[in-house]
């Protein structure tokens, strides 16, 4: 069973600080996808990361995939309280058959 | 374009009854993935659909089931309800090729078994 762990669980900032959401696999995904969720609402793709080392930048959202494609990170510069939400990372082992697997999610809070 | 719609928003159930839940992806997308969302276990795989065919299942009991019809919308059933399935349930669209395998969800049916 592949496993995505996310950390931290809970983040809660003040506005205008930075921070990063880490996630963290043994297994290798053929690609990995950012999610954000807001409360009462379905996930929302943010970005896709396919190749080893990749980085996308977002505006102020700074995403990388891993050299061995195994862990993920989603760095945001300048946080604001629109950034608050569940943020889910999921890995696609490939082929599409398998769906997606996804981590617990890391709750951020933007404080004003 | 319209995203995925799901149907009902809410929903309040008595254990031992089943329930359909409905989802219409976007449009031209073939393939259907529904997942329950709860606190505790996050986001978990139930099945997905493609083409009208179930090309993939989670580890989910046999009271889980679903199907999808010619025009990619699909519903899923549960059966003999328990209080454990009380979650949030998202259905989720994709083009369903092995390249690109973004996920569109539905806002979900919120599920209350009493």
């Amino acid at each position: 069973t592949q496993l995505l762990e996310q950390s931290p669980q809970f983040l809660s900032i003040q506005e205008g600080e930075n921070l990063t959401v880490y996630c963290n696999s043994s297994s290798v995904f053929s690609s990995l996808q950012w999610y954000r969720q807001e409360p009462g609402e379905g996930p929302v793709l943010l970005v896709t990361v396919v190749t080893g080392g990749e980085v996308k930048k977002l505006k102020r959202l700074t995403f990388q995939f891993g050299d061995a494609r195994k862990d993920s990170s989603l760095h945001i510069t300048a946080a604001q309280p629109g950034d608050t939400g569940l943020y889910l990372c999921a890995g696609d082992s490939g082929g599409g058959a398998d769906g997606l697997t996804f981590g617990k999610g890391t709750h951020l809070i933007i404080q004003p | 374009k319209a995203g995925v719609t799901q149907t009902p928003r809410y929903l309040i159930k008595t254990r031992g009854q089943q329930v359909t839940l409905s989802c219409s992806p976007i449009s031209g997308h073939r393939s259907v993935s529904w997942y329950q969302q709860t606190p505790g276990q996050g986001l978990q795989f139930l099945f997905e659909y493609f083409s009208e065919t179930q090309r993939n299942k989670g580890n989910f009991p046999g009271r889980f089931s679903g199907r999808q019809f010619s025009n990619s919308r699909s519903e899923m059933n549960v059966s003999t309800l328990e209080l454990g399935d009380s979650a949030l349930y998202l259905c989720a669209s994709s083009l369903g090729s092995a390249i690109n395998t973004e996920a569109f969800f539905g806002q979900g049916t919120r599920l209350t078994v009493v």
